[in-house]
């Protein structure tokens, strides 16, 4: 029940293009959402996140779609850069603690 | 803002040895801080939260006497791998909850421990 599940485990993408990673979860006791980023041999990066009682969030590229009913949420990386290129984990957090983090997707952003 | 720094970044020890690895919110005061673990292409597994003043809470499975973490102040926490064993090789990083804000986790760069 503390599980996150997170796919795709890896991603390739075209500069310029869409990157789609999901997640799911099966706690609804879980009242935030973030995204992480992720380079080799670096900390993660709080990229974005979101709290349940909204259902999209945009910051720059970077947006998150939740979806309450079916425990789902998502990332969508908008006009995706070489730059881009990372491994991106998700996360869920009940009232500030118990971070529980997906497997994790990486990230190919071909120039 | 809203800056970690652990120290020290990699460190090499032998066996039965123990070290020490620093979490430092440099920007902003913590309540929470929060130890994960590792393992090469794999996700952070969360070992311990830690509030300023208070013991620590270990996630199952994980040895308390073995993983000693302090949270003496607002904004360092230590913590410290006794007897160390080449199994504890890892990318130990520590995070950081914003007091008054501790939905938001800020990360360390991390330490890299080879136990030889």
């Amino acid at each position: 029940q503390q599980q996150v599940k997170q796919s795709p485990q890896s991603l390739i993408v075209q500069k310029g293009g869409i990157s789609i990673i999901n997640c799911a979860y099966e706690n609804t006791a879980f009242d935030y959402f973030p995204w992480y980023q992720q380079f080799p041999g670096k900390g993660p990066a709080l990229l974005i996140a979101i709290r349940p009682d909204v259902s999209e969030k945009k910051e720059g590229r970077f947006t998150i779609s939740f979806n309450k009913s079916a425990k789902q949420f998502s990332l969508h990386i908008m006009d995706s850069q070489p730059g881009d290129s990372a491994t991106y984990f998700c996360a869920a957090s009940n009232y500030g603690q118990n971070f529980v983090f997906g497997p994790g997707t990486r990230l190919s952003v071909l120039p | 803002g809203a800056v970690v720094s652990q120290h020290p970044s990699w460190v090499i020890c032998k066996s039965g040895t123990s070290v020490k690895i620093e979490c430092r919110s440099l920007d902003f005061q913590a309540t929470t801080m929060f130890w994960y673990r590792q393992f090469p292409k794999q996700s952070l597994m969360l070992m311990a939260t830690s509030n300023e003043g208070s013991k620590a809470t270990y996630e199952q499975g994980v040895e308390k006497d073995k993983f000693l973490i302090n949270h003496a102040s607002l904004t360092l926490s230590t913590l410290t791998v006794t007897s160390a064993h080449p199994e504890d090789s890892s990318f130990y990083i520590c995070s950081a909850g914003l007091a008054g804000r501790s939905y938001e986790q800020y990360f360390g760069p991390g330490t890299r421990l080879t136990v030889t």
